[in-house]
């Protein structure tokens, strides 16, 4: 099983609606969470952090599973410009190597 | 500020060439990364430097060097590269380590892009 798994997509989906990804991971003792999201030949930009309480942040709501090792990302009122990859990023307590998924690509359509 | 910062954005470089990447942060942060991006891949890991200490190598091949002057820099030394070296090379810095307390987020620089011919 790989360390980070996530649908590579891509999701094309109209603008205005409500998307949402998956990633599961395998190693129990990850403890960090991160969603990036990475726009054509550009760098990853940290989206959000994952709680375990589950966070949000306007239109964006992460949330963890710990029990079933995944985590989510929920996007409602989707924009043309939330049109990117997204990469779900996972990190063992105490190191430094984040581990990342493949990347969700996600296409907002007009 | 989350800010980090790399140059050259773009370099092109023969395979018997020598050049440097170049990295900073002004975050305070000890812990500093390069990774290596080919397209439609997520980021590899490279090297992570921390408190300016070498602390992992990926197995990259030596005709990579690391290189960290203090801890605010981070370079990236270049000689006889291959053309499938070409790739968007990325730095990154974090405050620490993960702990139970506290996410240490991953602040990526720009990238510089690099063709080996």
């Amino acid at each position: 099983r790989k360390e980070v798994e996530q649908d590579p997509g891509p999701f094309n989906v109209p603008e205005g609606a409500t998307v949402a990804f998956n990633c599961t991971y395998s190693n129990s003792a990850s403890q960090s969470f991160f969603w990036y999201r990475q726009d054509c030949r550009k760098e990853p930009k940290l989206l959000m952090s994952v709680y375990s309480s589950g966070n949000e942040d306007g239109r964006f709501t992460a949330q963890l599973n710990r029990a079933s090792q995944y985590i989510s990302l929920l996007i409602r009122d989707s924009k043309l410009s939330d049109s990117a990859t997204y990469l779900c990023v996972v990190a063992p307590v105490g190191d430094d190597k984040i581990i990342f998924g493949k990347g969700t690509r996600l296409h907002i359509l007009p | 500020d989350t800010e980090v910062t790399q140059t050259p954005k773009h370099l092109v470089m023969g395979m018997t060439n020598k050049k440097s990447l170049k990295c900073e942060q002004h975050m305070g942060h000890r812990a500093m990364y390069w990774y290596k991006q080919k397209a439609k891949k997520p980021p590899e890991l490279m090297f992570v430097y921390s408190y300016e200490k070498l602390s992992i190598n990926e197995s990259v091949p030596s005709r990579f060097s690391p290189e960290c002057p203090n801890s605010s820099l981070l370079n990236l030394h270049l000689h006889a590269l291959q053309p499938e070296d070409s790739a968007l090379y990325l730095c990154a810095s974090s405050q620490g380590p993960q702990d139970r307390s506290s996410p240490y987020e991953q602040y990526f620089g720009p990238g510089t892009r690099l063709t080996v011919t």
